[in-house]
């Protein structure tokens, strides 16, 4: 089955480390992307990338950190430097930048 | 673009009505939008897609319409169902940023 993956759903991380959210695609997508998404709220772009080795930042791009080192894979690290990490994370892929995009389930990030 | 960070709109419907949910977009230059659908919990997911060349796209039950002069999109939802209850997201191709959203909540 073609899709995409995020793990842990929930994960909960004491302040001030660092932590790795996957996100994994088996679709060939050449574009990624991570949302932010707070209760009540839409969605906020972290970062994207159209392209294996190449990212942008997104909206909130600060405390966060990407990696697109293969084209299946687009890891979001959030880092000690982001204030109020605790919220729903979204990874999205899409064939090219300008086509729908797919989802992940989402992971839930819980900072204690 | 949109403000971002701003509550939901919320819509409630009685089951079995027609639900309208409306977005409007700020680049006159979009050919192409897409609505998506977000259960609580869930990731969104495609709806129905309308390209500019087009007024009007209807898929099993949904409806999108376009106005380009105005810069608006609705969707439509026929005979809405509990099951349609969820946050409606639309979209615009060369902005992978989303607008606030709307939360349709049916009523039985």
């Amino acid at each position: 089955d073609g899709g995409i993956t995020q793990s842990p759903k929930y994960l909960f991380r004491k302040e001030g480390q660092n932590v790795t959210l996957s996100c994994e695609q088996n679709l060939n997508h050449d574009a990624m992307y991570w949302y932010r998404q707070d209760p009540g709220q839409g969605l906020r772009l972290i970062y994207y990338s159209q392209i294996v080795n190449d990212f942008q930042k997104g909206d909130i791009a600060e405390g966060y950190s990407v990696s697109r080192e293969k084209k299946e894979s687009f890891p979001l690290t959030v880092t000690s430097a982001q204030k109020n990490p605790t919220a729903f994370y979204l990874c999205a892929s899409s064939r090219d930048f300008y086509n729908e995009q797919f989802f992940g389930p989402g992971t839930r990030l819980t900072v204690l | 673009g949109e403000s971002v960070g701003l509550h939901l709109p919320t819509l409630s419907v009685q089951e079995g009505d027609n639900s309208i949910i409306n977005c409007a977009y700020s680049n006159s230059a979009s050919d192409y939008f897409i609505w998506y659908k977000q259960e609580s919990g869930k990731g969104p997911q495609f709806i129905i897609d309308i390209r500019s060349n087009m007024d009007k796209r209807q898929g099993q039950r949904v409806t999108v319409l376009l106005n380009k002069t105005v810069k608006h999109l609705s969707l439509q939802i026929a005979a809405t169902q509990p099951g349609d209850s969820a946050v409606y997201f639309c979209a615009e191709s060369n902005d992978m940023r989303f607008g606030a959203g709307t939360r349709l909540t049916v009523k039985p």
